[in-house]
């Protein structure tokens, strides 16, 4: 089945600068890969998505990008806030057939002010 | 609100107990699920349905016991638990069970097993 990895596990940014975050998976038919938010103490969100026939798709200070060839994915927050601050997960799933979201295990994001 | 509702929000349950979790999505969604959010296991699936038939059951101990009355009804009963199944337990939805759309989280149920 498919295996997401997720780095780093933990990241810390001064306000104002990048944060990326990296993700790889394992199952090459895989071809939906969402990213979600989740705040202290809330549910997590879908903030962003990419399906596999685009390299790159942005918003707002959000992007993401996918290297299929490579099978990775990365997130990409530029001029980070306070409010940034979350754990954020990576996803991957097939788009037709029978497989549910295979998370990453987080990465806990602080945007230090 | 994203539509997806889980009862109750915290529970405290001893060993030998026997208790239900609920969730209800308003969404029209034919997908439900189950996760276990862990500190070692941040997102774990645990059972996936669709349209009210179990199409995934990721290795859980018999200990959890899923129920869907329907589609937009979905239940965890619990019997027997350890301390190590003390985690946060989040229902989502989505159009289909399959990747490709979009999964909506309840706020979870934070139980704790004493």
């Amino acid at each position: 089945g498919e295996n997401v990895e997720q780095h780093p596990s933990t990241l810390s940014v001064q306000e104002g600068d990048s944060a990326v975050i990296k993700c790889t998976y394992s199952d090459s038919a895989s071809n939906y890969f969402p990213w979600y938010k989740q705040e202290l103490g809330k549910r997590p969100q879908l903030i962003i998505d990419i399906r596999s026939n685009v390299g790159e798709k942005k918003d707002q200070r959000i992007a993401v990008t996918l290297n299929k060839t490579a099978k990775h994915f990365s997130l990409h927050i530029t001029e980070t806030q306070p409010e940034d601050s979350a754990v954020y997960f990576c996803a991957a799933s097939i788009n037709s057939g029978n497989t549910p979201l295979v998370f990453g295990k987080g990465t806990r994001l602080s945007v230090i002010a | 609100e994203t539509g997806v509702t889980q009862t109750p929000r915290h529970l405290v349950m001893g060993m030998t107990n026997k208790k239900s979790l609920k969730c209800e999505q308003h969404l029209g969604h034919n997908a439900m699920y189950w996760y276990k959010q862990s500190a070692k296991k941040p997102l774990e699936l645990m059972f996936v349905y669709n349209f009210k038939e179990q199409t995934e059951n990721n290795s859980v101990p018999s200990r959890f016991s899923p129920e869907c009355p329907n589609s937009s009804h979905l239940f965890l009963h619990l019997h027997t638990l350890q301390p190590e199944d003390s985690a946060l337990y989040l229902c989502a939805s989505s159009q289909s069970p399959t990747g490709g759309a979009e999964a909506f989280f309840g706020q979870g149920t934070r139980l704790t097993v004493v």
